[in-house]
């Protein structure tokens, strides 16, 4: 069963745009919401991540926005750079039940144009 | 380099034998995890431990993978008897379970391909 739906799959944009990954889950439980960005043949890497208790965090250009009731997350990047090309992952683990295994979303491959 | 690292990073083997793969965590890390990534896939959970005890099996895990931590250093994740299904990219991440902190760091991985 998904627990983490991530949309959209691929996206394109202009160097200077922003991008905007979507993010849903199901498990009320979850309470840690991390970004990860993972380049080909590497692993991934955390990129920004967030608690419920707050509703946005930013940092330099990436910015989480959070939605509880909604139970919904999204990363948007500004000014969107050819380096940012790369495939995004949302997560989310609930922390206080004393597991540390992240549920992944299905993945978003960005391109941004030069 | 003082990240995690893992090895090969690529295996080609034939149907029906066995492939052994390595992770290095960080070296003060007390957990880690294993996770395998298909194509056009976010990495899906396979097992952890803490220090040299494994916590947690998915049920992606069959009786056919088997990983190991004994000294809770490096970990060891053994697949036998491989089948075209276990064709995946193979991660490890560590963390260091204290006062809160739960951030997981990521090897390169292993690519898998069973022909």
């Amino acid at each position: 069963q998904q627990q983490v739906k991530q949309s959209p799959q691929s996206l394109i944009v202009q160097k200077g745009g922003i991008s905007i990954i979507n993010c849903a889950y199901e498990n009320t439980a979850f309470d840690y919401f991390p970004w990860y960005q993972q380049f080909p043949g590497k692993g991934p890497a955390l990129l920004i991540a967030i608690r419920p208790d707050v509703s946005e965090k930013k940092e330099g250009r990436f910015t989480i926005s959070f939605n509880k009731s909604a139970k919904q997350f999204s990363l948007h990047i500004m000014d969107s750079q050819p380096g940012d090309s790369a495939t995004y992952f949302c997560a989310a683990i609930p922390l206080n039940s004393g597991t540390y295994k992240y549920i992944f979303g299905t993945g978003t491959r960005l391109k941004v144009l030069a | 380099d003082t990240g995690v690292s893992q090895n090969p990073r690529h295996k080609i083997t034939k149907r029906g034998q066995n492939v052994t793969f390595r992770c290095d965590p960080i070296s003060e890390h007390n957990r880690l995890y294993w996770y395998r990534q298909t194509l056009g896939q976010g990495p899906e959970f396979l097992t952890y431990f803490q220090n040299e005890a494994q916590l947690e099996k998915s049920r992606l895990l069959s009786d056919r993978f088997s990983a190991e931590r004994p000294k809770g250093s490096f970990s060891t994740l053994e697949i036998q008897r491989t089948e075209q299904g276990d064709s995946a990219m193979y991660l490890c991440a560590s963390s260091l379970v204290v006062a809160g902190g739960h951030e997981q760091f990521f090897g390169p991985g292993t690519r898998l391909t069973v022909l």
